[in-house]
């Protein structure tokens, strides 16, 4: 275990709602990067937060949005939410931001949208 | 853009055998890469990183090699065991240095 905890395990919405899954980070880390994983797929790279700012932004619309939290932990807001936002979200923690560090996992929150 | 590639989707291996992932990069010069397995609906657990100076790097029964040349990583798992059955990630860190690129993954099925 990585010490990484997400809520829920599992979610079910419908298409329009607005979701917010939550991520407690390995103790000691103060990164969190949010992760898409489509079934069948590698994990998409969505954004990631150090020291509380979004640090760097991957390839999806402005209706995921983030936090972090002074205690490192993060949530992940997904509004108007679309049949092709079912999957696994992951959340992951490291160290330090631009450093080269390994990313440690959650579990991950399955997502589906009806 | 960044882009990784494995080239086998599916992987079956008899136990006691080797097994050899391939994974492959374009448009990009990583530090380092790094492997990862994922167990269905959990997340990635991190297994070995190797450097661009590194050209193998061994953990037990893991051994991943590096060729920048080719623009290609090796991840050989031996005397395999239907415990080691997985998807296998192999990731590269983007050059902002802020996010792993995975490449898709390939599903291991060990049979004894």
């Amino acid at each position: 275990e990585t010490g990484v905890t997400q809520s829920p395990t599992h979610l079910i919405k419908t298409r329009g709602q607005q979701v917010t899954l939550r991520c407690s980070s390995q103790s000691g880390h103060n990164t969190v990067s949010w992760y898409q994983q489509a079934l069948g797929q590698g994990p998409q790279f969505i954004f990631q937060y150090y020291r509380e700012e979004e640090n760097g932004r991957g390839n999806f619309p402005p209706r995921f949005s983030g936090l972090q939290f002074p205690n490192y932990s993060s949530e992940l807001n997904v509004n108007a939410l679309e049949l092709d936002d079912s999957a696994l979200y992951l959340c992951a923690s490291s160290l330090a931001s631009g450093d080269r560090d390994t990313q440690y996992f959650g579990p991950g929150t399955r997502l589906t949208v009806l | 853009s960044q882009k990784i590639e494995q080239n086998s989707e599916a992987l079956n291996i008899q136990e006691g055998k080797t097994a050899t992932l391939t994974c492959n990069y374009t448009n990009y010069s990583p530090a380092y890469l790094q492997w990862y397995r994922q167990d269905p609906g959990r997340g990635p657990v991190f297994l070995l990183l190797i450097r661009e100076n590194e050209k193998e790097k061994r953990k037990e029964r893991l051994k991943v090699t590096f060729d920048t040349t080719l623009k290609q990583s090796l991840f050989h798992i031996t005397a395999s065991q239907p415990a080691d059955s997985a998807t296998y990630l192999c990731a590269l860190l983007n050059q902002a240095g802020t996010a792993l690129i995975f490449g898709k993954g390939t599903t291991l099925s060990v049979s004894s």
